[in-house]
């Protein structure tokens, strides 16, 4: 088992809403990522898990909350969110924290905000 | 610095091989990564090679490494209208390894 599953695929919100994004890996890794893509741009990085302590936050607002219940589940919660937060947030996997191996990633979630 | 070029697009026949390019400047990287993306999909990890290595074959892809010159490439080989996607170039970098990526190369295969 390789994958990385992300739930839900897609979500529309408004901006007093508070709602979840979630992200599940049963292949061992240690280390969990959440990304922000952008139409056509790379992913750029928001938060790096390590054993399940938050080890790098890439300056991300506090809109943004993650959380990391298990080895195994990472959770992005979203509360009163901007327009310009529209856009695929991904999650990823990897062994370790330092990304020397395969990092997985999971399908997205192309999120709305209204 | 931390910065990854790469072409933006590239059009190919189908069965042509395409060949995707890509520079860095870090020289402290260890693992070089080629990821796809389909329209409206996630990222594939496709391949990686690391950073010793100057070649490394998989099927139809071909990775080549000039370590000296900071130049990554990917080749497909018998490119098919299902490897229409956008490629991107990814190293890790730092103390912290974070992934630094390039903004992709968006293959367009024609039949």
């Amino acid at each position: 088992d390789t994958e990385v599953t992300q739930t839900p695929k897609h979500l529309v919100m408004g901006m007093t809403n508070k709602k979840s994004l979630k992200c599940e890996q049963h292949m061992g890794h240690r280390a969990m990522y959440w990304y922000k893509q952008k139409a056509k741009k790379p992913p750029e990085l928001m938060f790096v898990y390590s054993y399940e302590k938050l080890s790098i936050n890439e300056s991300v607002p506090s809109r943004f909350s993650p959380e990391c219940p298990n080895s195994s589940l990472l959770n992005l919660h979203l509360h009163a969110l901007q327009p310009e937060d529209s856009a695929l947030y991904l999650c990823a996997s990897s062994l370790g924290r330092r990304m020397n191996t395969e990092a997985f990633f999971g399908q997205g979630t192309r999120l709305t905000v209204v | 610095g931390e910065d990854v070029e790469q072409s933006l697009f590239l059009s190919v026949r189908e069965g042509d091989s395409s060949v995707i390019n890509c520079t860095y400047t870090d020289s402290s990287s260890t693992y070089l990564y080629w990821y796809k993306q389909e329209p409206g999909a996630g990222l594939q990890l496709l391949t990686y090679i690391f950073s010793n290595m100057d070649m490394k074959q998989d099927q139809r892809l071909t990775v080549l490494l000039n370590k000296k010159d900071k130049h990554l490439s990917l080749r497909i080989a018998d490119t098919q209208t299902g490897d229409s996607a956008i490629y991107f170039c990814a190293y890790n970098a730092g103390n912290n390894r974070k992934l630094i990526w390039g903004l992709g190369t968006s293959l367009a295969v024609n039949p």
